[in-house]
């Protein structure tokens, strides 16, 4: 079945960029996207790429698709304190848009001052 | 709109007890889910619903019913508690269409004594 794998934690220094990787397995796709969890709280989207898309830049937040390859990653440029999170990387099930997600395990991010 | 809305936030149960988690949206998505959040292992798909009346099970459905009579509500009935459902539950609710983005609850953490 499909499945999205991802690191489980990462550190970086404030003002650092942050890269947070994720490989996928279902090829067919429409949308790969990226959800934050703060502390306490349910998931909030942060931002999403269209398959064939290779890259979308929003603000601070980088996201670049390797379809070749399955590999999402998203890139936080001068990652601030507030970004101590976790990420969730997620797929949609299948081309047809069920509404059906496939969560990775989530790379928690933990931002030093 | 009041978006995606649990209770109990927080509930204990002893071993053997039956209750039901409240779930409920008011944006009129057809797709509603549950997770259950576990350390390390991010978010596992218990059970999902693409419209009234229509449910299926998700990764991880033992021990938990659901029923979608209404769009708006979702409830979930644990049946016997069992310590290993100790758990934060959260419910999401999306359109089928387009981007497909899931408005999580803000989650039910659950202790089963």
């Amino acid at each position: 079945g499909e499945d999205v794998e991802q690191s489980l934690f990462l550190s970086v220094r404030e003002g650092d960029s942050s890269v947070i990787n994720c490989t996928y397995t279902d090829s067919s796709s429409t949308y790969l996207y990226w959800y934050k969890q703060e502390p306490g709280a349910g998931l909030q989207l942060l931002t999403y790429i269209f398959s064939n898309m290779d890259m979308k830049q929003d603000q601070r937040l980088t996201v670049l698709l390797n379809k070749k390859d399955k590999h999402l990653s998203l890139r936080i440029a001068d990652t601030q304190t507030g970004d101590s999170a976790i990420y969730f990387c997620a797929e949609n099930e299948g081309s047809g848009n069920t509404g059906k997600l496939i969560f990775g395990q989530g790379t928690t991010l933990q931002v030093k001052p | 709109n009041a978006g995606v809305t649990q209770t109990p936030k927080f509930q204990v149960l002893k071993t053997g007890q039956s209750m039901t988690l409240q779930c409920a949206q008011d944006m009129n998505h057809e797709y509603m889910s549950w997770y259950r959040q576990d350390p390390g292992m991010g978010l596992r798909l218990i059970h999902y619903s693409v419209g009234a009346g229509i449910t299926d099970q998700g990764e991880v459905p033992n021990g938990y019913n659901v029923s979608r009579s209404t769009t708006e509500d979702f409830p979930l009935r644990l049946l016997s508690a069992a310590p290993s459902q100790t758990s934060v539950y959260f419910c999401a609710s999306s359109y089928q269409r387009g981007v497909g983005e899931q408005y999580f609850g803000p989650g039910t953490r659950l202790t089963v004594t």
